[in-house]
């Protein structure tokens, strides 16, 4: 699975958009992007995926460049609770074991 | 749904002494579970991969004899820390696939943070 990048932290005000970038420009065309987060003390929580064009659901939206080799994660509205380590994974489309390896991801900071 | 639970959320053993830890899907059918390790301020490291009825898969560097993995149903794996030594004392997390839903995704476990004293 292709190696991804991101910086080791950032901060960002509350009410704010926070857009946390990955690049990952090894990428090669049957690799996913995936993003997840992990809050201090628990297990990562899935926030979503991609291939190609841009996602949105309830929690974030994925903007990922047309040549494939980096991506934003975006948390339009960033609370309190968002503060957490991100980490941006890219792998091979699930059909085998849906292995997930994480890197040293972004911890992001939202403050008042 | 998808919630995965993991049983003790915490644990203290005794140097020489082994420790269970379970990993419980509780309202769908997890056909792989992963386990994953995470050392303070530390990323997740991926342990073992788990499926259902046969042996887990080791990633490389993690000793199998150490860390023995069981499987034997569809909502449950459990890692059993043989021999623990202070080293071993870790945040350990399991994760777990539907495998009659989002393929995409993988649903993860509170973790358990073990401490040999």
């Amino acid at each position: 699975d292709a190696k991804t990048t991101q910086p080791p932290s950032m901060d960002c005000a509350e009410g704010r958009a926070a857009n946390l970038p990955c690049n990952h420009s090894t990428i090669s065309g049957n690799e996913y992007v995936y993003w997840y987060r992990q809050i201090h003390s628990q297990g990562p929580q899935y926030i979503i995926h991609g291939l190609k064009n841009n996602e949105t659901n309830e929690m974030a939206s994925l903007i990922i460049t047309e040549d494939r080799k980096s991506s934003t994660l975006i948390l339009p509205h960033a609370t309190l609770r968002d503060t957490a380590v991100y980490y941006c994974i890219v792998r091979v489309d699930p059909g085998g074991y849906n292995k997930l390896i994480f890197g040293a991801g972004t911890r992001l900071a939202v403050h008042p | 749904g998808a919630v995965v639970s993991q049983h003790p959320s915490w644990v203290i053993c005794k140097s020489g002494t082994s420790v269970k830890i379970e990993c419980r899907s509780l309202d769908f059918q997890a056909t792989t579970m992963f386990w994953y390790r995470q050392f303070p301020k530390q990323s997740l490291m991926l342990m073992a991969t788990s499926n259902e009825g046969s042996k887990a898969t080791y990633e490389q560097g993690v000793e199998k004899d150490k860390f023995l993995i069981n499987h034997a149903s569809l909502t449950l794996s459990t890692l059993t820390v043989t021999s623990a030594h202070p080293e071993d004392s870790s945040f350990y997390i399991c994760s777990a696939r539907d495998r009659g839903r989002n393929l995409y995704e993988q649903y993860f476990g509170p973790g358990t943070r073990l401490t040999v004293t």
